[in-house]
């Protein structure tokens, strides 16, 4: 089956440091790949995404290459700010398979002055 | 941007009761609303795809007549644990979606059952 692997939480980084959030999959077909963002107490918030193999997704100061090669799609910034602690939801979706995600466990973010 | 409310935020409750979970989505018409569940460190699991004024989607492993799931119009579906055990504490998300690849997700509703 569809399965989204990401490293464990938390992740606490100071102001300014650069980040990375490891993000793998298996999927049964073709998938689009996605991060989403939730803050405290607020619902998931769609982060960015890709589509197909090589494209980039950004947003915000972060990224993500969508790495068919080595099915990964990790989340990167190269500066992060307090502002950015949140938690971090690798998913994918199947091409043709309606709108169903797959998620990962998600990772937690904290970052300190 | 596209809100999506729940209500209750949280609920406690004592077995055998049955609880209702609302999600609204507040400034758009859903044509989709999407109910997950979510354990501790786990990931968010879907539950069922409900299409307004159809019967919902269920997926493997989800009985659907303990999860009842409504959604009667373009801006609210319900979820409802029937019979609530422990076993059922949990985080239900709800998220809906415009016919497009986007997913509009509601903050979330934590259910105990004592």
């Amino acid at each position: 089956g569809d399965s989204v692997t990401q490293m464990e939480g938390p992740v606490t980084l100071s102001e300014e440091a650069f980040l990375t959030i490891n993000c793998t999959y298996t999927a049964t077909g073709y998938p689009s790949l996605f991060w989403y963002v939730q803050y405290p107490g607020e619902g998931l918030q769609l982060l960015l995404k890709a589509t197909k193999a090589d494209d980039k997704g950004s947003n915000k100061g972060f990224e993500a290459t969508y790495r068919k090669e080595t099915t990964s799609f990790h989340l990167e910034k190269g500066s992060v700010q307090v502002s950015d602690s949140a938690v971090y939801f690798c998913a994918l979706r199947i091409t043709g398979g309606g709108n169903k995600l797959t998620f990962g466990t998600g990772t937690q973010l904290k970052v300190e002055l | 941007g596209a809100v999506v409310s729940q209500h209750p935020s949280w609920v406690i409750c004592k077995s055998g009761t049955s609880v209702k979970i609302e999600c609204r989505s507040l400034d758009f018409q859903a044509t989709t609303m999407f109910w997950y569940r979510q354990f501790p460190k786990q990931s968010l699991m879907l539950m069922a795809t409900s299409n307004e004024g159809s019967k919902a989607t269920y997926e493997q492993g989800v009985e659907k007549d303990k999860f009842l799931i409504n959604h009667a119009s373009l801006t609210l579906s319900t979820l409802t644990v029937t019979s609530a055990h422990p076993e059922d504490s949990s985080f239900y998300i709800c998220s809906a979606g415009t016919g497009t690849d986007t997913q509009y997700f509601g903050p979330g509703t934590r259910l105990t059952v004592l």
